[in-house]
């Protein structure tokens, strides 16, 4: 098992260039999150996913796409870069059924992506 | 809404001494609380949970943490530091989405420095 993957590890980028950050899991997990790690901000959840083909917006959504075609793939996109984007980027993925169903989340989290935009 | 304050954004401490990482919570429902551990460089691990079975729980690497509702804390403790406890620690408490599922509101983390 591989857990969580994320591609690439590393990306410097330009002022309004693009680019897609790829999260993978082989757990089966129906959840998956984007989060971006800024100092003294702790993780801010960007968008999220509870199944193959739906989205949500989290906390800090502006400025980012999100796509889940797979339900083991959730990418992110940047479809023009900005200096306040450089962060780093960690994907995640979870199994819960939801609190109702008395379960908890317990969230898998991914090696990160550390992106500066220049 | 759900949050989570980490008292601290650095502690250092002894090698062998406790190890006192603070963490309040604000919660409408009952909460789950999550300590996760990040080393430099890497992702965040999962080192202990609540989850209303035991006030008290053990995590990995010979933490733990107690539940206490009447202060709502989840502070994290060990009883003797080692160099390789050096990370950031975040508190994190389950939260719902507007969608009804649940999701994670993390603490701002505390840097813990173990001095030889």
């Amino acid at each position: 098992n591989a857990g969580v993957t994320q591609t690439p590890k590393f990306r410097v980028l330009k002022t309004g260039q693009s680019m897609t950050l790829l999260c993978a899991q082989d757990m089966n997990h129906e959840y998956m999150y984007w989060y971006r790690q800024d100092p003294g901000m702790g993780l801010r959840l960007i968008h999220y996913s509870v199944g193959e083909g739906t989205t949500a917006k989290g906390e800090v959504p502006d400025g980012y796409n999100v796509s889940r075609l797979k339900k083991q793939n959730f990418l992110l996109g940047l479809e023009s870069a900005a200096p306040s984007q450089t962060s780093v980027y960690f994907c995640a993925s979870s199994s819960t059924q939801g609190l109702a169903g008395g379960r908890y989340n317990e969230q898998f989290f991914g090696p990160g992506t550390r992106l500066t935009v220049l | 809404a759900q949050s989570v304050t980490q008292l601290g954004s650095h502690v250092s401490v002894s090698e062998g001494a406790l190890v006192l990482l603070r963490c309040n919570y604000s919660s409408s429902v009952p909460p789950y609380l999550f300590w996760y551990v990040q080393y430099p460089n890497q992702g965040l691990q999962l080192l202990l949970k609540y989850t209303s079975a035991a006030t008290l729980v053990k995590g990995i690497n010979g933490f733990e943490a107690e539940f206490k509702k009447s202060e709502t804390s989840f502070h994290l403790t060990k009883p003797s530091a080692h160099m390789s406890d050096a990370a950031e620690y975040f508190c994190a408490v389950t939260s719902i989405s507007n969608f009804g599922n649940e999701k994670l509101t993390f603490g701002t983390g505390t840097r813990l420095t173990i001095i030889p």
